[in-house]
């Protein structure tokens, strides 16, 4: 079945940059996704991308697409504390656009 | 904005309770989705509704149901609630035929 996995944890400094990244198995997907979860607090969609797109921008976010690997990445310019959350990737499938999500990132930015 | 409200942020039930999680949406949505995030796992899909009266297993079904009456509602039900449903219960909905799913904030269930 649908499977998607990114790494469990990741440390910056404030000002650097952040990639996360994410690994998924439906090469028949869609849309993928990055979802953000801040603590106590639901899940809001960061930025998707077209399964026939490369890349997209989005101020400080950049999604990288590589769907021979299919591989995704999400990057974040100058991480803030505020950035500091768990991101989840997820790719769509199936009738009503379920999403297989991974297990999350766990992003801590320090100052 | 799109509006997915539960309508408990936190619950304490006993074991063997029955317990019913609430979620409503303001948007019209016809598709509706239950899940449950657990560290390390991520988020899995438990059932999902694409319209009235009507639902589907998702991955993570044993120990559920579901019931959709109306459009906006959707409730997940432990007909017996274990301790290893302990869990943060999310809901979801869309618009059939896009491709964004908006969240609720999440039901923290602690089962003792």
């Amino acid at each position: 079945g649908e499977d998607v996995e990114q790494s469990l944890f990741l440390s910056v400094r404030e000002g650097d940059s952040s990639v996360i990244n994410c690994t998924y198995t439906d090469s028949s997907s869609t849309y993928l996704y990055w979802y953000k979860q801040e603590p106590g607090a639901g899940l809001q969609l960061l930025t998707y991308i077209f399964s026939n797109m490369d890349m997209k921008q989005d101020q400080r976010l950049t999604v990288l697409l590589n769907k021979k690997d299919k591989h995704l990445s999400l990057r974040i310019a100058d991480t803030q504390t505020g950035d500091s959350a768990i991101y989840f990737c997820a790719e769509s499938w199936g009738y009503g656009n379920k999403l297989v999500f991974g297990a999350g990132t766990i992003l801590r930015v320090k100052s | 904005d799109v509006k997915v409200t539960q309508s408990s942020r936190y619950l304490v039930k006993r074991t063997g309770e029955k317990v019913f999680l609430e979620c409503v949406q303001d948007m019209d949505h016809e598709n509706m989705f239950w899940y449950r995030q657990d560290p390390g796992l991520g988020l899995r899909l438990i059932y999902f509704s694409y319209d009235v009266k009507m639902k589907e297993k998702g991955d993570i079904p044993e120990g559920y149901s579901v019931s959709r009456e109306k459009k906006e509602r959707f409730s997940l039900i432990l007909e017996s609630a274990s301790t290893n449903q302990t869990s943060m219960y999310l809901c979801a909905s869309n618009q059939q035929g896009a491709n964004i799913q908006y969240f609720g904030a999440g039901t923290r269930l602690s089962v003792l």
